[in-house]
């Protein structure tokens, strides 16, 4: 099963930032977290990984909180092509596989 | 740069037919998944390959699904006998493992209907 839980859907304004949160209170302190997002008919795209420290790169940011019990996603300008399903995934230590839960479905509207 | 490729996008076929999906991984990518998904859920692991090795298999992947990898390439899956059940969009990711962690990369997907 998924150790991660996520809103159902959210909304958010083109040009404003989206945030998506996550939480995984059961991680263990060698667990990565994972962000990939789903366009409509298409596979999954990697965003962004953390493990501890926040991180940046040309299409999000993931700020972990201290405990690392919960994440936070930031799409800072939201656009209409930004809306998807975004899965946030903790990979587990000793498997190679993602497990997916079944992700915020995110609406940008005009 | 070319990203994983998956033939064909599209398939349909009659219950009980053969089917045989391809996946062209990034180039030097030494790991190869497989994924199922249904309807409204999150992608589920089928199986992997490191190299031409099979290292893991799910217990979704059952006796009339086989997979392979000959040459630590390309895949392929194979469903025999399909259901109306395997209807699904089956996803192919690829990997390159230098160290942890590795990040995995998504193809667009064979997409199934069994009638």
């Amino acid at each position: 099963d998924a150790k991660t839980t996520q809103p159902t859907s959210m909304d958010c304004a083109e040009g404003r930032a989206a945030n998506l949160p996550c939480n995984h209170s059961t991680i263990s302190g060698n667990e990565y977290v994972y962000w990939y997002r789903q366009i409509h008919s298409q596979g999954p795209q990697y965003i962004i990984h953390g493990l501890k420290n926040n991180e940046t790169n040309e299409m999000a940011s993931l700020i972990i909180t201290e405990d690392r019990k919960s994440s936070t996603l930031i799409l800072p300008h939201a656009t209409l092509r930004d809306t998807a399903v975004y899965y946030c995934i903790v990979r587990e230590y000793n498997t190679d596989k993602l497990i997916f839960g079944t992700g915020t479905r995110l609406q940008v509207f005009p | 740069d070319t990203g994983v490729s998956q033939d064909p996008r599209h398939k349909i076929t009659k219950r009980g037919q053969n089917v045989t999906f391809r996946c062209d991984p990034i180039s030097e990518h030494n790991r190869l998944y497989w994924y199922r998904q249904t309807l409204g859920q999150g992608p589920e692991f089928l199986t992997y390959f490191q190299n031409e090795a099979q290292l893991e298999k799910s217990r979704l992947l059952s006796d009339r699904f086989s997979a392979e990898r000959p040459k630590g390439s390309f895949s392929t899956l194979e469903i025999q006998r399909t259901e109306q059940g395997d209807s699904a969009m089956y996803l192919c990711a690829s990997s390159l493992v230098v160290g942890a962690p590795e990040t995995q990369y998504f193809g667009p997907g064979t997409r199934l209907l069994v009638l």
